[in-house]
């Protein structure tokens, strides 16, 4: 079975830029969640979704980070516009409800110039 | 307020000693908790869980934990360590019920393995 499948694996931007990152979860999963990972932080939770809908994104550091799951096998964070602080690795992970065990993607590093 | 420590930063250990990477929590319930591994440019695996039950739980690559209420620990043990153990590795509480589902990471402890 395909895991979690995240795109782009790296990401180089300019600061300003928009910046898509897209998850697909693992088929059958219906709890999707989006963590940020840097040295200084460690891995923080921005928000996650249960069937489709935003559950809690207290998480999301600020206006300019937004996340979308339009369906059930896909979703976006997108960060408008980009800077050099949101460098870091992002992931995604994917969870049955009741199952309780979270699925992480490879992540996508991004580096904002 | 929900939190995981894990007090050691980094630890390094020879090749086919014996590994204790401490987690501690705080959580207000019966937490459930989880180990997981990072490799170097990897997401997260899951080693093992414990949700319940017997305290001494097994996990992937010859890895087991103990909860241990009295001390609010998830300590995670291997007898022997092999070189492809290096990685990283994170304690993480959660809470499950209903609709929530998030977990709360440690920061993580950095292994390092001598030949």
């Amino acid at each position: 079975d395909a895991g979690v499948i995240q795109s782009p694996r790296h990401e180089v931007t300019e600061m300003g830029q928009e910046v898509t990152l897209r998850c697909k979860p693992i088929s059958g999963h219906n709890s999707l969640f989006w963590y940020r990972q840097t040295m200084m932080r460690g891995l923080e939770l921005l928000i996650y979704f249960n069937n489709n809908v935003p559950i809690d994104d207290s998480g999301m550091p600020e206006d300019r980070f937004s996340a979308k799951m339009p369906n059930a096998s896909f979703s976006t964070l997108k960060i408008q516009p980009s800077e050099p602080r949101d460098s870091a690795v992002y992931f995604c992970a994917s969870t049955l409800a009741g199952e309780e065990t979270q699925y992480f993607g490879p992540g996508t590093r991004l580096l904002v110039l | 307020a929900q939190s995981v420590t894990q007090p050691d930063i980094h630890i390094t250990v020879s090749e086919g000693a014996s590994l204790e990477l401490r987690c501690n929590y705080s959580y207000g319930a019966t937490p459930y908790l989880f180990w997981y591994v990072q490799s170097p440019g990897q997401g997260l695996q899951l080693l093992l869980k414990y949700f319940s039950g017997d305290t001494l739980v097994q996990g992937i690559k010859g890895f087991e934990a103990e909860f241990k209420r009295s001390q609010s620990s998830f300590n995670l043990r291997k007898p022997s360590v092999h070189w492809s153990d290096a990685a990283e590795y994170f304690c993480a509480v959660g809470n499950y019920g209903g609709s929530q589902g998030n977990l709360i990471f440690g920061k993580g402890t950095k292994l390092s393995v001598k030949p």
